[in-house]
């Protein structure tokens, strides 16, 4: 079946420091990947994606690429600021869904930025 | 444009009692979904609809059931709670299969 998996946080940093947050799956076929964001209060909200391999999704300063040979996502941010403190979701699509797109999250990873 | 709008906010509701979630999108969205979000767990898909008039179950759906008499609205209802339906419930909405999903606030339910 189809499955993500994040690191376990929570994650601490220093307003600058680099950040990554690793990300893996599991899917049939060739699944579109997502990261999502959810700030504290609020529901989640795309932050970037890549639909095929050696894609490299970003914004915001974000970026994350759809590697097949590792199958892998991770999530990368070259200096972090106070305002990215939240909770960072990643996810994929199946290939070939009709209609509703059925998102597979990972667990989330909280992460915590201090000035 | 208010997006995904859910409600009520948060609900203390007790074991046996029914209880149904309102989501209400105004983008138009065909498709609609209600996912459950626990610690540790991410978020689950419970039930999901491609357009109005069809619905289908997600990875969760025990104890929970769903209508979409038309493109806006998306009701989630619990039957009779259990204790372990306490959690945060999100609806979300997207334009079709390849569109990223637009998340309500989220309700926070807890089942005494």
């Amino acid at each position: 079946g189809n499955s993500v998996t994040q690191m376990e946080g929570p994650v601490t940093l220093s307003e600058e420091a680099f950040l990554t947050i690793n990300c893996t799956y599991t899917a049939t076929g060739y699944p579109s990947l997502f990261w999502y964001v959810q700030y504290p209060g609020e529901g989640l909200q795309l932050l970037l994606k890549a639909t095929k391999a050696d894609d490299k999704g970003s914004n915001k300063g974000f970026e994350a690429t759809y590697r097949k040979e590792t199958t892998s996502f991770h999530l990368e941010k070259g200096s972090v600021q106070v305002s990215d403190s939240a909770v960072y979701f990643c996810a994929l699509s199946p290939l070939g869904g009709q209609g509703a797109q059925k998102l597979v999250f990972g667990q989330g990873t909280r992460l915590t930025i201090n000035p | 444009t208010a997006g995904i709008t859910q409600a009520p906010t948060s609900q203390i509701l007790a074991a046996g009692r029914s209880m149904t979630l309102r989501c209400t999108q105004d983008m138009r969205h065909n498709a609609m979904y209600w996912y459950r979000q626990d610690l540790g767990l991410g978020l689950r898909l419970i039930h999901y609809s491609n357009t109005a008039g069809t619905t289908g179950k997600g990875e969760v759906p025990d104890g929970y059931s769903v209508s979409r008499a038309n493109t806006d609205d998306f009701p989630l209802t619990l039957a009779s709670a259990v204790p372990s339906q306490t959690s945060v419930y999100f609806c979300a909405s997207s334009a079709g299969p390849n569109s990223p999903l637009h998340f309500g606030n989220g309700t926070r339910l807890t089942v005494t």
